[in-house]
């Protein structure tokens, strides 16, 4: 089946530590995205890419970082710097243009014990 | 300052009855417009959008929204909800020409009485 799968579902990570969510879409979609959402709060963009080894920052990129060497692939490392990195992190896609439906994966909780 | 507004963070409706939620948008010129469900824990469904021509449209799960140019609103109705709509609701906006990146309203959280 087509869609977007995001892992792990759920995370611990200790203080001081990077962790990597991985994001995989087998749509064929040009664009991907990457967005955090807070309890009881909207989502908030982090990083979207456009087209392979490209990417730009979205509204709270500080504290996270994104590669984009395959269409199909779309990793997030939330690092040290991140300072409240517990959330709840949402992987999305879409064929890019202006206005195309933007497709979500199930998400992953992130917990920093 | 661009910016998408549910009024709304919480409604509690009895099953059967109707169902309105709000969102209005501040943007020079009328973004692309769209309603998410998301369940707890989940990631989020598309319901419906709107980008141009009849302003009531048509989504799934038996929900429509309005577009009202005149009041920046794109408010989303259910004639009769079911139990299984209680979720989290979102509106969501793309602007014309900047992109495909979406702009989340608040939420709003619908919770069904028996």
């Amino acid at each position: 089946d087509g869609g977007i799968t995001q892992s792990p579902k759920y995370l611990f990570r200790k203080e001081g530590q990077n962790v990597t969510l991985s994001c995989e879409q087998n749509l064929n979609h040009d664009a991907m995205y990457w967005y955090r959402q807070d309890p009881g709060q909207g989502l908030r963009l982090i990083y979207y890419s456009q087209i392979v080894n490209d990417f730009q920052k979205g509204d709270i990129a500080e504290g996270y970082s994104v590669s984009r060497e395959k269409k199909e692939s779309f990793p997030l490392t939330v690092t040290s710097a991140q300072k409240n990195p517990t959330a709840f992190y949402l992987c999305a896609s879409s064929m890019g243009h202006s206005g195309n439906t933007i497709y979500f994966g199930e998400g992953s909780w992130l917990t920093v014990v | 300052a661009q910016s998408v507004t549910q009024p709304d963070i919480h409604i509690t409706v009895s099953e059967g009855a109707s169902l309105e939620l709000r969102c209005n948008y501040s943007y020079g010129a009328t973004p692309y417009l769209f309603w998410y469900v998301q369940s707890p824990g989940q990631g989020l469904q598309l319901l419906l959008k709107y980008f141009s021509g009849d302003t009531l449209v048509q989504g799934i799960k038996g929900f429509e929204a309005e577009f009202k140019r005149s009041q920046s609103s794109f408010n989303l109705r259910k004639p009769s909800v079911h139990w299984s709509d209680a979720a989290e609701y979102f509106c969501a906006v793309v602007p014309k020409a900047a992109g495909n990146k979406l702009t989340f309203g608040g939420g709003t959280r619908v919770l069904v009485k028996p």
